[in-house]
């Protein structure tokens, strides 16, 4: 099976940049998805294949990917950007097999 | 519109069985994996398993093989995550969730609300 990565924690100014890191051996055969999630709600799904946003989803929100490390990177952070940030993909076995990194708690300071 | 509405809370004891459950709407419920996601209290998020309607395909992660059992019924458009066994670890919120499309496994555009289990003597 396959791991994925992230930091614990990131702090941004509000209105200012931020990326959130995900690494993993899987990353270099398939994209990463991200989540945000909410205390006390379900996750919400932000960028998914190789830069693409779900219907809704700000286009401050934008993901990259490099060798194992998929990015994502929130341009203009706003006070509702906090929670938690989950990355995922397929795991290296494929068969629709999946892993989920340990997520990054982002707050907007 | 899409929707996933999964079965309330539960409050069990070690030992006991449960079944909870998660019911699609608004699109071809055979045609899309239905994924299940576990969060203990207080931590991340652990895939679980997915299934596929259409032909009750189904794979597990291996740190839940054994312990859980997926299923649906695709007369009713619903997907199960059941137990025969309970214990206090069980203890977490259960989503259910639908990829963005019948070729993605975990790109989860679409979640349930999310079941309480809460396991205690």
């Amino acid at each position: 099976s396959s791991e994925l990565t992230q930091d614990p924690a990131v702090s941004v100014a509000l209105g200012q940049t931020v990326r959130i890191t995900c690494q993993g051996d899987s990353l270099r055969s398939y994209y990463a998805s991200w989540f945000h999630q909410k205390p006390g709600q379900a996750p919400v799904l932000v960028i998914f294949g190789k830069n693409n946003r779900p219907s809704g989803i700000p286009d401050r929100f934008s993901g990259s990917s490099s060798g194992n490390t998929a990015s994502l990177t929130i341009t203009g952070a706003q006070a509702g950007d906090e929670g938690d940030y989950y990355c995922n993909s397929r795991d290296s076995s494929g068969n629709h097999h999946v892993v989920f990194g340990g997520g990054t708690k982002v707050t907007v300071l | 519109e899409v929707h996933l509405v999964q079965s309330g809370a539960e409050v069990k004891k070690p030992g006991e069985s449960l079944k909870i459950s998660c019911k699609g709407s608004g699109y071809t419920f055979s045609k899309y994996w239905i994924g299940w996601v576990r969060q203990m209290p207080g931590k991340g998020l652990e895939w679980m398993g997915i299934i596929y309607p259409g032909d009750s395909d189904t794979r597990y992660s291996p740190s839940f093989q054994g312990q859980v059992t997926i299923s649906v019924d695709k007369s009713v458009s619903t997907a199960y995550l059941q137990w025969s066994s309970l214990k206090a670890s069980d203890t977490a919120m259960y989503y259910c969730a639908r990829p963005v499309d019948t070729a993605a496994a975990g790109t989860f555009q679409h979640w349930g609300q999310g079941t309480l289990v809460t396991v205690s003597s």
